[in-house]
């Protein structure tokens, strides 16, 4: 079964500060790998899409990776702002059989950006 | 262009109580999903359908039955709620060809 693990599970910074935030998945026949964004009581946000034949993606200050091989992804938070607290999740999509479609979550980091 | 829908945005029940979630989305998305999201365990699929007519099983799905009538509505039905059920439900939708999740707003249940 594929299991998402995302670290840390928590992370508080000052304004201005790059970010890493880091994603690993156990099976690497993954047809896609998605970044999404949680704000407190709302649904979730779409950031980036990268496909398993792709190396990363990027929009605006955020830029992922994948290295599909190894089964890790990075998300990249560039100059961060107060206006990116939330939480922000990794799932992958799987690409064959019983798993074909379905995506599989990680359980998050929480991010405090400080002025 | 609402997106994905979901009423109600917040819900309690009393053990043994059954009620529908309704999820629906305006994108023509052929794929439906239904997900819960509980602390620290991340969201995890309920049921799913590929179009209108088509469902399955996800990962839990004892406790729920959906159907897809319609291209547009995926509701969820819970057969006698249990307080294991408390949780947030989300309902997301996609194409077959992008692959980009929509997400609705959430439900969230309380069952006593």
């Amino acid at each position: 079964k594929q299991e998402v693990t995302q670290i840390p599970a928590a992370l508080s910074v000052p304004e201005g500060e790059n970010l890493v935030l880091n994603c690993s998945f156990t099976d690497s026949a993954i047809y896609n790998l998605q970044w999404f964004r949680q704000d407190p009581g709302k649904g979730l946000t779409s950031l980036l899409l990268i496909q398993s034949s792709q190396r990363e993606q990027t929009s605006g200050r955020l830029n992922a990776s994948l290295d599909k091989s190894s089964g890790r992804s990075t998300l990249y938070i560039a100059a961060s702002q107060p206006g990116d607290s939330a939480t922000y999740l990794c799932a992958v999509m799987g690409d064959r059989g019983s798993t074909l479609g379905r995506l599989y979550f990680g359980r998050g980091t929480q991010l405090t950006v400080w002025p | 262009n609402a997106g994905v829908t979901q009423t109600p945005k917040f819900q309690v029940l009393k053990t043994g109580q059954s009620m529908t979630l309704q999820c629906a989305q305006d994108m023509n998305h052929e794929y439906m999903s239904w997900y819960r999201q509980d602390p620290g365990m991340g969201l995890r699929l309920i049921h799913y359908s590929v179009g209108a007519g088509i469902t399955d099983q996800g990962e839990v799905p004892n406790g729920y039955n959906v159907s897809r009538s319609t291209t547009e509505d995926f509701p969820l039905r819970l057969l006698s709620a249990a307080p294991s059920q408390t949780s947030v439900y989300f309902c997301a939708s996609r194409t077959g060809d992008t692959d980009t999740q929509y997400f609705g707003p959430g439900t969230r249940l309380t069952v006593l």
